[in-house]
This record gives structure tokens, C-alpha cells and sequence, in this order.
């Protein structure tokens, strides 16, 4: 089986510029969240999303947007891009809200020039 | 709000030593307890969990009991081998399931 799938893998962008992270969950799971890990530190909660609808969103600003797609997959959009929102980009999915534990993809790593 | 407070690294051990990272963490309800473990170039990889107070979670010779006394969560691994070298992430999950990490400690085990 597949696990939590994540494209792409890495991506260098312009400050300014917007970007389009993109998540595929593991089969059956309706849960879908993002996370930021900055270099040296633990990831940071994003969003989380269950059943397409937005359960929770954490400490980042309005230019970070993110939704959930009929069949579950998930995107996370970053606007204005700043030289601080180079990170890896990690997607985690669970076939509920995530109390038993997400399972994490491989992240998108970000770097903002 | 919730926290995770974990022991400071780099940690550097001789193969089939023993391994302590110590864990504590602040929640205001009853939250679930993990270990995580991040290798070079890698994602987050379930490790253990315990869902309440007194489970013992385990996997590959990794231990940690949920202490609520304590409010603690270490891991423990009696005989570590040069493959455990990694980044070890404790981390709680809140009741709709957002997590909290701690910053992570650095495992180095030479041969």
C-alpha cells in the first residue's frame, strides 16, 4: 500500500512568489494535516482537516491557506512568499482525527530565495 | 497551552549502550503520548505511542511508559545499535488530534 504521498519533493521559490503544496493520504483516511519543520526544530502544526472540513489551524498567518479535497487528498497554499517560510512541508494523514497517531509522508522541502 | 519539553542533544552512545531521552509535557486534558523518529532526508515515523495513564508503548526494543504523576514520557532502549542513529521526536496529541512536538534529540551510535 501506499503511504502519504507528497509532491513535490523539493521546490525553490522567489520571495513574493506563491506556492502550491500538494498531499495524497493513505487509502481510507479521512484525516489530513499539515505541519512546517524548520531546520534544528520539531514540526510546527498547520492545519488539520477532517471530512474536507477544517478542524483546527495553528499560530501561522492569513497568507497560509489549505483544503481538502472530495477524495481527501489536500493541498496547502503559501501567498507572499518570505524568506522565513523555507521549511519542510510535512502532510500527515489518519483514518480518523489523528488522537491514535498520524502517519507522516517524506514533506516537500521549501526554499525561499 | 499543551507543551513538550524534551531532553536536550546531541546524544552520542557506543553500540549496546543504554539509551534514556528524557520527555515531559504539559496538556490540560488527557492527551496521547508518542515517540517519533526522523532519519536523514526522511519523514516522521510512528515509533511508540500510549493512549493513557500507566500504558506501556513499545516497538523494536524502544520503551516508554505514560506517567501522569510525572507528567513524563521517556524513551528507554536497553542495547542501542548504530542503525538507531536518528532524530527522536516526543510529541502529545490534544483531543481533536493536534499535535505538539518537542524540538527533537539527535542520536548518534558508534560502533
Amino acid at each position: 500500500d501506499a503511504g502519504v504521498t507528497q509532491s513535490p519533493t523539493h521546490l525553490i521559490k522567489t520571495r513574493g512568489q506563491h506556492v502550491t503544496l500538494r498531499c495524497s493520504p493513505i487509502s481510507g483516511h479521512k484525516s489530513v494535516s499539515w505541519y512546517q519543520q524548520v531546520l534544528g526544530q520539531g514540526p510546527q502544526f498547520i492545519f488539520q482537516y477532517y471530512e474536507k472540513e477544517e478542524r483546527g489551524r495553528g499560530n501561522f498567518p492569513d497568507r497560509f491557506s489549505a483544503r481538502q479535497f472530495p477524495n481527501y487528498s489536500s493541498e496547502l497554499n503559501v501567498n507572499a512568499l518570505l524568506l522565513g517560510d523555507s521549511a519542510l512541508y510535512l502532510c500527515a494523514s489518519s483514518p480518523d482525527t489523528g488522537s491514535y497517531g498520524y502517519t507522516f509522508g517524506s514533506g516537500t522541502r521549501l526554499t525561499v530565495v | 497551552g499543551d507543551s513538550v519539553t524534551q531532553m536536550e542533544g546531541p546524544v552520542t552512545l557506543s553500540e549496546e549502550a543504554f539509551l534514556t531521552i528524557n520527555c515531559t509535557y504539559t496538556a490540560t486534558g488527557y492527551p496521547s503520548l508518542f515517540w517519533y523518529v526522523q532519519y536523514p532526508g526522511e519523514g516522521l515515523q510512528l515509533l511508540l505511542k500510549a493512549t493513557k495513564a500507566d500504558d506501556k508503548g513499545s516497538n523494536k526494543g524502544f520503551e516508554a511508559t505514560y506517567r501522569k504523576e510525572t507528567t513524563s514520557f521517556h524513551l528507554e532502549k536497553g542495547s542501542v545499535q548504530v542503525s538507531d542513529s536518528a532524530v527522536y521526536f516526543c510529541a502529545l496529541s490534544d483531543h481533536i488530534g493536534q499535535f505538539y512536538f518537542g524540538t527533537g534529540t539527535s542520536l548518534t551510535v558508534i560502533p
